[in-house]
């Protein structure tokens, strides 16, 4: 079964660093997601991104957060100045349409900033 | 302030028996919800939806009960066997029609013993 990939598994950086978080999508889908899970907390939507744009994004997306599709199958989170608070499971999903539609996730990359 | 990882609410049940997890939505206005299981270290993984026109919808081995009316999602698990053990979240889309911005429960561990 197809599945979303995610690189690096573990990341840790300085505080002030950036980061890219790495994602290949599920290859025949269009819609590709960043959510986010602060250990022992919910897991939050930061942004969702088609056809080169970003469709929506949350509050937590700030000017701190850029996405990215710079080729056909990899899409990417960079966070431009990391934060103590950044420190987070961070999820790729994609789905094949915008509505209604479960998303697939990938099994995440673990962000910790020191 | 200090934010404070949230308090799962388990459930523990014996193998073979029937599990039932709850979820309480907070938005009318959704119209899509999604059942996630989470393994540890891994990401959400799709196990059943319902659209906001049901009240019920069966899987292999899941059933999701929907009640509008009281804003109540239910998933039951049949049979449950030790691999079943994860934290499980109800997911919302959050508005009508509304793309794939979900909004996730605080999650129920599921504890499946011997």
């Amino acid at each position: 079964e197809p599945e979303v990939t995610q690189t690096p598994s573990h990341q840790v950086t300085q505080m002030g660093q950036e980061v890219i978080l790495r994602c290949v999508p599920i290859s025949n889908h269009l819609y590709f997601y960043w959510y986010r899970q602060i250990l022992g907390q919910k897991v939050e939507f930061l942004v969702s991104f088609y056809n080169n744009e970003i469709s929506e994004k949350s509050e937590i997306f700030d000017d701190q957060f850029s996405v990215e599709r710079p080729d056909g199958s990899n899409f990417t989170l960079k966070i431009r100045s990391t934060k103590l608070e950044d420190s987070a499971m961070y999820f790729c999903a994609s789905s094949p349409t915008p509505n209604n539609s479960p998303l697939h996730f990938g099994n995440g990359t673990r962000l910790t900033v020191t | 302030g200090e934010s404070v990882g949230l308090h799962l609410p388990t459930l523990s049940v014996q193998e073979g028996d029937n599990s039932i997890i709850n979820c309480a939505y907070s938005n009318s206005a959704s119209d899509y919800f999604i059942w996630y299981k989470q393994e540890s270290g891994k990401g959400p993984q799709f196990i059943i939806d319902i659209r906001s026109n049901m009240d019920k919808r069966q899987g292999q081995r899941v059933t999701v009960l929907l009640n509008k009316t009281v804003k109540h999602l239910s998933l039951q698990i049949a049979a449950t066997q030790p691999g079943d053990s994860a934290v499980y979240f109800c997911a919302e889309n959050g508005k009508t029609g509304g793309g794939n911005k979900l909004t996730f429960g605080t999650g129920t561990q599921l504890k499946v013993e011997l």
